[in-house]
């Protein structure tokens, strides 16, 4: 059974670029969230979608932003880089909004320059 | 706010000894579920144990164990007969039930086995 799949696994942008990071959740989960893992900062929820639909947002300004496509896919982006937007981007697919069976992938490192 | 706070930034262990990691949590619900989550270098959070807030018996999977205080909001790691393998960053993180599949962690310990 595949497991949650990230793509890229890195990523170089230049400050004031977007960038779309994509999210393959395990085959039949239908919920896909998103966290933010910085050294100063930790990990951070950005937020959660659930059968297309965005349930959870975290505290994050308006530049993040995501969706999900009905195969349960997702897609996160970031418009205007920052430098501080430098971090590794982890998401995490379930079956429902229980937890049951919740699974990270291994992330995309992103560095903005 | 819902925060979790790990104190010990970093820790070391021998192998085969015992360690506990600590960790502590506020909120104000009553319903909800506590992780502990290792990563090791290759990044993937792998989930170690969990304990559902209203359960009292303390959850265990082999040589992990957690010491569950609701009243203190304390949720210590305890691994057993350490093993090189156990070397990683350990968070742990809090999800109120009923709510999503939304996670607070905390900010990690580095545990580090020597041989």
């Amino acid at each position: 059974k595949a497991g949650v799949t990230q793509t890229p696994r890195y990523l170089i942008k230049t400050r004031g670029q977007q960038v779309t990071l994509s999210c393959s959740p395990i085959s039949g989960h239908r919920s896909v969230s998103w966290y933010q893992q910085t050294p100063g900062q930790g990990l951070q929820f950005l937020f959660e979608y659930f059968s297309e639909t965005q349930r959870n947002k975290g505290n994050f300004p308006g530049r993040f932003s995501g969706r999900q496509f009905s195969n349960s896919r997702s897609e996160m982006n970031v418009s205007t880089l920052e430098l501080g937007d430098s971090a590794l981007y982890l998401c995490a697919s379930s079956f429902s909004g229980t937890g049951y069976g919740y699974t990270f992938g291994s992330g995309t490192r992103l560095t903005v320059v | 706010a819902q925060t979790v706070t790990q104190s010990q930034p970093e820790m070391s262990v021998q192998e085969a000894e015992t360690v506990t990691l600590s960790c502590t949590y506020d909120t104000s619900e009553s319903d909800y579920y506590l992780f502990w989550y290792k990563q090791p270098p290759s990044r993937q959070m792998i989930l170690v144990i969990r304990q559902e807030a209203y359960k009292q018996q303390n959850a265990t999977e082999n040589r992990f164990s957690v010491n569950f205080q609701k009243a203190a909001k304390s949720f210590s790691l305890k691994i057993s007969d350490s093993q090189l393998g156990d070397a990683a960053m350990y968070f742990c993180a809090y999800r109120i039930n009923n709510a999503g599949n939304m996670l607070t962690f905390g900010g990690g310990t580095r545990l580090m086995v020597k041989p």
